[in-house]
């Protein structure tokens, strides 16, 4: 089975600043990978996905992801940080065989935005 | 769209109750599926419906928990007898199944906590 992992628990950062998140999975093939992001007491809202094509994604809120096959990461940027993006962002990866139901998800990075 | 609608948002209950939780999937949406949400194991895939039909039920922890799509509009998850290590946040999220990377839509989710 694939599975994902979020190595930073919490960052924090200031805003204006640059973030990164990161994510690792382990998948022999191409994996269908994907990020969401949840606001305190609600659910889980998908920021952008990847399957194939171009390895830089574009997602929403100004979010963009980059699929790095030779480090089997996925990584989460944003090149500046408003106090609104505070929340828990998860990663996560496919895990059935590309019938896409089964999302495995990383534990989740909890970012903290100063001001 | 109201969005995937859940019920109750906060449920209390003592250990050996019966708990049942509801989910109203977007109309329109084919596929559903039941998370649980836990510190210690992140967020976990309970159970996945197609068109009604379950699919996918492998990661339901044990017998006491049950789940039923009566119809396209409609799901419950139910827990008999309920124990303090259910306690949880449990999902519900809703797909349009029309393509190969389908996103889902989740709910507020219902925080359960079992005494």
């Amino acid at each position: 089975a694939q599975s994902v992992t979020q190595p930073d628990i919490h960052i924090t950062v200031s805003e204006g600043a640059s973030l990164e998140l990161r994510c690792n999975y382990s998948y022999g093939a191409t994996p269908y990978l994907f990020w969401y992001v949840q606001s305190p007491g609600q659910g889980l809202q998908l920021l952008l996905k990847y399957f194939s094509g171009d390895t830089l994604v574009q997602g929403i809120k100004g979010f963009e992801a980059e699929f790095k096959r030779s480090q089997s990461s996925f990584n989460l940027r944003k090149p500046s940080v408003h106090w609104s993006d505070a929340a828990e962002y998860f990663c996560a990866v496919d895990n059935s065989g590309g019938s896409n139901y089964k999302l495995t998800f990383g534990k989740g990075t909890l970012l903290t935005v100063n001001p | 769209d109201a969005g995937v609608i859940q019920s109750p948002r906060h449920e209390v209950t003592e250990m050996g109750q019966e708990v049942t939780l509801r989910c109203k999937p977007i109309s329109g949406h084919n596929s559903l599926f039941w998370y649980r949400q836990t510190m210690m194991r992140g967020l976990e895939l309970l159970i996945y419906f197609n068109n009604n039909v379950p699919i996918d039920d492998s990661g339901m922890p044990e017998d006491r928990f049950s789940a039923k799509m009566p119809n396209a509009s409609f799901s419950t998850l139910k827990i008999q007898p309920s124990e303090p290590r259910d306690s949880a946040v449990y999902f519900c999220a809703s797909s349009p199944r029309t393509g190969t990377l389908d996103t889902q839509y989740f709910g507020p989710g219902t925080r359960l906590t079992v005494l």
